[in-house]
């Protein structure tokens, strides 16, 4: 099956932690997105990446931070710095940045931080 | 920094009526795009519209774009419980990035 897996689908970390979510695609898509959903809200963007070893700040990405070793894989970390992390994320890969393409979504990882 | 906003936030329908929603957004488009979410779940397109097409249908979807007043509308017919969902509209922003509205909770009683 082609598609992106978001792996946990729920995680629970203590305050003061660093945590990773993964993202990975086999849809050989060059760009990655990285999203944080409130309850009752749009998605607000914290990373994206058109290139391997490439990525820019979205509107939202203090406290985290992303990598981009691999085509296939776009991992987040929300770090000990982000104020607020609980929160559900959504990670999206786009066949290119610019053009018109649609955005294929995870399933997402939903995050508790006590 | 978010373009697209829906309208209305929340609709309660009853299966077999039709569910309209809409979106406005502020700067020229190319494109524009609608999504589903499924609580607690990704979004799934839905359907693209082009800035040079006026509407577009797919299944029990019909998508309007008029660029003139920046909105579009999104029309499920013959709505089903199973239509109970988020959706969201996505316009191009800053470095094509798609940026998305708050969505519309759409709930389809059966």
């Amino acid at each position: 099956d082609g598609g992106i897996t978001q792996s946990p689908k729920y995680l629970f970390r203590k305050e003061g932690q660093n945590v990773t979510l993964s993202c990975e695609q086999n849809l050989n898509h060059d760009a990655m997105y990285w999203y944080r959903q409130d309850p009752g809200q749009g998605l607000r963007l914290i990373y994206y990446s058109q290139i391997v070893n490439d990525f820019q700040k979205g509107d939202i990405a203090e406290g985290y931070s992303v990598s981009r070793e691999k085509k296939e894989s776009f991992p987040l970390t929300v770090t000990s710095a982000q104020k607020n992390p609980t929160a559900f994320y959504l990670c999206a890969s786009r066949a290119g940045l610019a053009g018109i393409y649609e955005q294929y979504f995870g399933p997402g990882t939903r995050l508790t931080v006590t | 920094s978010q373009q697209g906003e829906e309208d209305p936030q929340a609709l309660s329908i009853q299966e077999g009526e039709n569910a309209t929603m809409n979106c406005s957004y502020k700067t020229s488009i190319n494109n524009l795009q609608w999504y589903r979410q499924n609580s607690g779940r990704g979004l799934v397109h839905l359907i693209l519209i082009r800035s040079n097409e006026r509407e577009k249908h797919s299944g029990r979807l019909r998508v309007t774009l008029d660029t003139s007043k920046k909105s579009s509308s999104l029309l499920i017919t013959a709505s089903r419980a199973a239509d109970t969902a988020s959706y969201f509209c996505a316009t191009p922003g800053g470095s094509y990035i798609p940026t998305f509205g708050r969505g519309t909770s759409l709930i389809v009683h059966p």
